[in-house]
């Protein structure tokens, strides 16, 4: 079976500039988390969604958002770019939600000049 | 509010040697625990897991013992090889949340 898949792999974008990242979860999984890893640090939790809604939001500024669509793939949005944003993008699925184990994807690699 | 303390690397060692990685949390429930590997280019892998007090996660050779007393999770493995080279990273999460809040990654360079 397929894990989690993300896409694009890499992303050069401009500061101002908007984004959207891509991921499919593991087929039969219904949760989808995102999160951000900047160079050197942790994975921060940024949103998960389960069932279409949103279950958590991490503390990031609203020129983030994300959706859930029918078939559990997911979009990350990030509007008017700036340099911090640039970071390894993470996107994580699980079966269900609470308390489930998260299967990770590769990543977006996303740098802003 | 929660928070997951690693030890800083990198940690280098040869081939065969014994490995400890530590880490502590801070947590005002009762949190999952977690390692997760990470190698190059790659995302996270789940390495091993304990959901309660006194709980041994392990695969692979690794292992660690979910301690309450002490806050402790800490990562241990009898003999590394060059393959387990990576950035191992602690992490918890709370309640009945899918939410891991992750230390900041310790990472292990094993040589020949």
């Amino acid at each position: 079976d397929a894990g989690v898949t993300q896409s694009p792999t890499h992303l050069i974008k401009t500061r101002g500039q908007h984004v959207t990242l891509r991921c499919s979860p593991i087929s039969g999984h219904k949760s989808v988390s995102w999160y951000q890893q900047v160079l050197g640090q942790g994975p921060q939790f940024i949103f998960q969604y389960y069932e279409k809604e949103e279950r958590g939001r991490g503390n990031f500024p609203d020129r983030f958002s994300a959706r859930q669509f029918p078939n559990y793939s997911s979009e990350l949005n990030v509007n008017a770019l700036l340099l911090g944003d640039s970071a390894l993008y993470l996107c994580a699925s699980s079966q269900g939600w609470g308390n489930q184990p998260q299967h990770f994807g590769d990543g977006t690699r996303l740098s802003i000049l | 509010g929660d928070s997951v303390t690693q030890m800083e690397g990198p940690v280098t060692l040869s081939e065969e040697a014994f490995l400890t990685i530590n880490c502590t949390y801070t947590a005002t429930g009762y949190p999952s625990l977690f390692w997760y590997v990470q190698y190059p280019g790659e995302g996270l892998q789940l390495l091993l897991k304990a959901t309660k007090a006194d709980d041994k996660g392990s695969n692979k050779g690794f292992e660690a013992t979910y301690r309450k007393e002490t806050t402790s999770f800490h990562l241990e493995k009898g003999s590394v090889q060059v393959s387990d080279s990576a950035v191992y990273f602690c992490a918890l999460s709370e309640g009945n949340t899918d939410k891991l809040i992750f230390g900041t990654g310790t990472r292990l360079q094993v040589f020949p």
